[in-house]
Parts: structure tokens; C-alpha cells; sequence
């Protein structure tokens, strides 16, 4: 079974800032198989990216994913109010999918 | 609209069963490769289990291996989860999700584009 391990577990930043999220499996992930998603308190998950670096329809451009192998990032550009949520990261391969275990972004 | 809702969950003795549903609607339910992902209170998102678009193949986590079973109908635009022998540990906020996929260049890549609001299941005594 893959691990993916997000950090940080928690991330302070101001809204204008930039937020580096990032996601490292335990053994190699293909790129098209990595995604992010957001949560927001009391809603489902909103998928992000997917293929590591696709955006998803109605998706900002300020967010952007990047990696391959072991080590991905999801990078906010410039961080809006509605952006401070939780974002997990997901991998699927031979026949299992796995989620990291989230990073909180929280207003400083 | 296109949308899932999910449905059948409550308060459950540690033991007991409990069959949630996910009703689809806006697509065509039976292209899509369907899952569940599970959600404790507080928690990280756990995926649970997977089914592809006739049924005829799924995939579960080790965790719910042998107590749960996922299945669908597509005549009625439906997806399953059947919970068997739950634990206090399954207690938690139930997603179904729908498994898009695109080819890209060479690759297919796979990915959840659409959740469902979640049900609650609760196993306490």
C-alpha cells in the first residue's frame, strides 16, 4: 500500500500570500493517478487537480500542481479568503487509492 | 443537476448492518467507475471501496475487506454499500464519488470530480 505523507500538517499564511502544499508518497506514483482535493468545513470534497498538474473545471488559475515520482506540490499563488480550507492529496494504483492526511490551511 | 445522494445512514449497534445508497442523477451512471470514501469525525479523508461501471469488478480497502460489499444498479442509477459486522471504527461520514477519467497523451489519468454531501453512520452501543 502506498503512504502518501502531506506537510506541513498545518499551514498559517495571510491572504495575498503563497502557499506551498506539499505531498510525498513511499514509493513511486504515476503522475496520472495523483490528485488534490479541497474541504471546507461540513462540505463534500472539491476536486483540484488531477493527472498532478490538470485543473480541474471552474478551477482558479492561481492553483497549480506540480511533481512526478515520490515528491508533489499544490502551489496557491496568491491566497483568497474563500482558500483557507483542508487539502488532501490522493493516489490511486493497483486497484487501491490512498489519501494523504490533509494539510489545514488557516489564516494567520 | 448533476449531483449523488447518498442516504441509509443512522445509529447502529456495534455488530449490526446497515446498507447505505447513492442515488445519481444528471450522467450516466452506468460509464462511470463508482466508489466510497469515509470520513471520521475530526478525521482524514479514508477511501473505502471501488466498483467499475457494470459491476462485475471491485476493489475494497483491507479494513472493511470480507464485511462490506459495494454494488450497483444501474438500472436504477444507483451505487451500494452493504456494512456488515460494523465497529465503533466505522463510525463516520460516508461520500460516494464518481471515478472520471481522461486520456491524456499517452496515459489515462483517474480522478473523484463528483461527491455526493455524505451520510453519517454512528456504531455505538
Amino acid at each position: 500500500e502506498i503512504v502518501l505523507t502531506q506537510s506541513p500538517g498545518t499551514l498559517s499564511l495571510s491572504p495575498g500570500e503563497r502557499a506551498t502544499l506539499s505531498c510525498r508518497a513511499s514509493q513511486s506514483v504515476s503522475s496520472s493517478y495523483l490528485a488534490w482535493y479541497q474541504q471546507k468545513p461540513g462540505q463534500a470534497p472539491r476536486l483540484l487537480i488531477y493527472g498532478a498538474s490538470s485543473r480541474a473545471t471552474g478551477i482558479p488559475d492561481r492553483f497549480s500542481g506540480s511533481g512526478s515520482g515520490t515528491d508533489f506540490t499544490l502551489t496557491i499563488s496568491r491566497l483568497e479568503p474563500e482558500d483557507f480550507a483542508v487539502y488532501y492529496c490522493q493516489q490511486y494504483g493497483s486497484s487501491a487509492y490512498s489519501f494523504g492526511q490533509g494539510t489545514k490551511l488557516e489564516i494567520k | 443537476e448533476v449531483q449523488l445522494v447518498e442516504s441509509g445512514g443512522g445509529l447502529v449497534q456495534p455488530g449490526g448492518s446497515l446498507r447505505l445508497s447513492c442515488a445519481a442523477s444528471g450522467f450516466t451512471f452506468s460509464s462511470y467507475w463508482m466508489h466510497w470514501v469515509r470520513q471520521a469525525p475530526g478525521k482524514g479523508l479514508v477511501w473505502v471501496s471501488r466498483i467499475n461501471s457494470d459491476g462485475s469488478s471491485t476493489s475494497y480497502a483491507d479494513s472493511v475487506k470480507g464485511r462490506f460489499t459495494i454494488s450497483r444498479d444501474n438500472a436504477k442509477n444507483t451505487l451500494y454499500l452493504q456494512m456488515n459486522s460494523l465497529r465503533a471504527e466505522d463510525t463516520a461520514v460516508y461520500y460516494c464519488a464518481r471515478d472520471s477519467s481522461e486520456i491524456v497523451g499517452a496515459t489515462t489519468t483517474r480522478y473523484f470530480d463528483l461527491w455526493g454531501r455524505g451520510t453519517l453512520v454512528t456504531v455505538s452501543s
